[in-house]
């Protein structure tokens, strides 16, 4: 069974605070991706990575970086985290080669607040 | 520009009849492929069902069908005989066929199964 997991369920930060958000997958899948969700927008790409230090920007990559250092992992980072950043962040892993590359497994997704 | 459009924000259905939720998508690719995905209360994303733009029957999982109608770029997820645990949000998805595989996501139904 694909796991995809993420370092944590729910999560309060304050404003200009540093955020790190975790995800690990155990599939050795080359591709992986950070989305965001808010209500009445469905999820929306923030950024996706198809290699290890390799990274692409999304939809809406304005306020949020990456950092994939290893293939099984990939972290997103608010620099300064501010309360329009509040929502629920999934994080999605899925082949380029070797299976089918159009599924993608996703983790529990990390509620986050800012106050 | 790509885009997936679900109108309906909500639906009841009645335990044991079948629901149709409505997607349509917008793209100018000749090749393309279509999801559905279920989130129930917990968060987790599950994939339910994969149409590819060229495949010449309708998908069919289980209770789930995709109702895929190219000409009309629809389409719509069928759930048969439903049941209390199909109640959750179900997202329409298309994915593009460059190198990423990236997803791009309606903004989603949620299905509340009535007993």
């Amino acid at each position: 069974d694909v796991k995809v997991t993420q370092s944590s369920r729910y999560l309060v930060k304050r404003t200009g605070e540093k955020v790190f958000l975790e995800c690990v997958q155990d599939m050795d899948h080359e591709n992986m991706f950070w989305y965001r969700q808010d209500p009445g927008l469905g999820l929306r790409l923030i950024y996706f990575s198809y290699d290890v230090k390799m990274k692409e920007k999304g939809d809406i990559p304005e306020g949020y970086s990456v950092s994939r250092e290893k293939k099984e992992r990939f972290s997103l980072i608010l620099e300064s985290a501010s309360t329009n950043q509040t929502s629920m962040y999934l994080c999605a892993s899925s082949y380029l080669t070797g299976g089918d590359p159009y599924e993608q497994y996703f983790g529990p997704g990390t509620r986050l607040t800012v106050t | 520009a790509q885009k997936i459009t679900q109108t309906q924000p909500g639906m009841f259905v009645q335990e044991k009849e079948a629901v149709t939720l409505d997607c349509t998508y917008d793209t100018s690719d000749q090749s393309y492929g279509l999801f559905w995905y279920k989130q129930p209360s917990s968060g987790e994303m599950i994939f339910l069902i994969y149409q590819g733009s060229y495949d010449e029957q309708n998908a069919t999982e289980g209770r789930y069908s995709l109702n895929f109608q190219k000409a009309r770029k629809s389409a719509n997820l069928v759930i048969s005989a439903s049941q209390l645990g199909d109640s959750a949000m179900y997202f329409c998805a298309m994915v593009r066929w460059d190198s990423s595989y990236k997803l791009i996501f309606g903004s989603g139904t949620r299905l509340l199964v009535r007993p």
